[in-house]
């Protein structure tokens, strides 16, 4: 039981460049986030999906796109990547079965750094 | 607009010691307060987590206490060792079809020294 898993875990960009972060899960949640993490700023919403084939805008979702095509996978997309958007991304994937709670699992980041 | 508001940024105690964090919200739909652990070069990890029914939750020596008037909730670790030194976020969040979206507070490095 792998939990949520990214892909890559480091990423080197061009200004300019696009690229696609993976995020696949394996608890059948109905759940998933992309966050990013940036220095005194904690965790910030970037998109989210409720059920598959279905996305929503979060906090900071300029310059990203997203896409749930199936359950149990993620993806985030940057068209044209910026300084700006060096950061360390996070997946999770979220469920209340069971516990009636909506515990969060993160994935292990992936570490992007835009020059 | 912050969320969640958590203080304070850094925090350095001896083992042993009792850390505390603070956090404080406005939203009064929140429902569901967790505090997660991140170490280094890994993804945060749910630690505990309460309900606005309650007003404190013991996990081991994790405690969370929480004042539903006063909207702040904080996290207590007692006989802190140098293995709890990590990045701690509080967060929040509000259920129903959002439900698990979670607004995190800007988190506390807390250092424990042996």
């Amino acid at each position: 039981n792998a939990g949520v898993t990214q892909t890559p875990k480091f990423r080197v960009l061009k200004t300019g460049q696009s690229m696609t972060l993976l995020c696949a899960q394996d608890m059948n949640h109905e759940y998933m986030y992309w966050y990013r993490q940036d220095p005194g700023m904690g965790l910030r919403l970037i998109h989210y999906s409720v059920g598959e084939g279905t996305t929503a805008k979060g906090e900071v979702p300029d310059g990203y796109n997203v896409s749930r095509l199936k359950k149990q996978n993620f993806l985030l997309g940057l068209e044209s990547a910026a300084p700006s958007q060096t950061s360390v991304y996070f997946c999770a994937s979220s469920s209340t079965r069971g516990t009636g709670a909506p515990a969060a699992f993160f994935g292990q980041g992936t570490r992007l750094t835009v020059v | 607009q912050q969320q969640v508001k958590q203080s304070p940024q850094s925090l350095i105690v001896q083992k042993g010691g009792i850390p505390i964090i603070n956090c404080a919200y406005e939203n009064t739909a929140f429902d569901y307060f967790p505090w997660y652990q991140q170490f280094p070069g890994k993804g945060p990890a749910l630690l505990i987590a309460i309900r606005p029914d309650v007003s404190e939750k013991k996990e081991g020596r994790f405690t969370i206490s929480f004042n539903k008037s006063a909207k702040q909730f904080s996290l207590h670790i007692m006989d802190s060792q140098p293995g709890d030194s990590a990045t701690y976020f509080c967060a929040a969040s509000i259920g129903g079809s959002t439900l698990g979206r979670l607004y995190f507070g800007r988190g506390t490095q807390l250092t424990v020294w042996p």
